[in-house]
């Protein structure tokens, strides 16, 4: 069976105060792993779509990262706007576009 | 672009109860799928549809129906309703039924008595 794990189940940091989140997937055969934001009340927001081992993206101060068996999301000098919910999904082979999703890390910064 | 819109944001049903949660989109996505998202479990695929006129079940479609007469809309439908179905619903859409990322909808939440 497929599944996602994400780690830790919630983190408090201060502003500036870099840290990584880990997600670790056990799947079938990865075809793509994202990384979504989600707000309180509001539904996830896409961030980062990684296919192979190696690859890394950036948006501000984020940064994804993907290995053979995990994927970390790296957030470099946070402020507290970055308070939110992240979630990381996997799509399989002959999945087509299904993901199954890990329960998330609520990440709280602090002025 | 309005991008996926979703109808109601909240809704409360009693037990036995049937109901339609509406989904639209206007990006021309090939797929749209529904998700459930309950506390502790993260998002679960109810059902989705790689064009209009098709549709396949996902992980925990029971107790749902759904159609799809257009590119646009994916409406999910609650044939009687129950508190296990009591949870938050999102509907997404992406471009292609390919590993490609998903953009999601404001949710519905559900309430079921």
């Amino acid at each position: 069976e497929d599944q996602v794990t994400q780690s830790p189940e919630a983190l408090r940091l201060q502003e500036g105060e870099s840290s990584s989140l880990n997600c670790s997937y056990t799947v079938s055969g990865l075809r793509g792993l994202f990384w979504y934001r989600q707000d309180p009340g509001k539904g996830p927001e896409f961030l980062f779509t990684l296919y192979s081992a190696g690859e890394e993206k950036e948006k501000e101060r984020l940064k994804a990262t993907l290995t053979k068996k995990e994927s970390f999301l790296h957030i470099t000098a946070p402020k507290p706007e970055d308070s939110a919910t992240y979630l990381c999904a996997a799509a399989v082979t002959g999945g087509g576009n299904k993901l199954t999703f890990g329960t998330g890390t609520q990440l709280k910064v602090e002025l | 672009n309005a991008g996926v819109t979703q109808t109601p944001k909240f809704q409360v049903l009693k037990t036995g109860q049937s109901m339609t949660l509406q989904c639209a989109q206007d990006m021309n996505h090939e797929y749209m799928s529904w998700y459930r998202q309950d506390p502790g479990m993260g998002l679960r695929l109810i059902h989705y549809s790689v064009g209009a006129g098709i549709t396949d079940q996902g992980e925990v479609p029971n107790g749902y129906n759904v159609s799809r007469s257009t590119t646009e809309d994916f409406p999910l439908r609650l044939l009687s309703a129950a508190p296990s179905q009591t949870s938050v619903y999102f509907c997404a859409s992406s471009y292609s039924a390919s590993a490609r990322e998903q953009y999601f909808g404001p949710g519905t939440r559900l309430t079921v008595t």
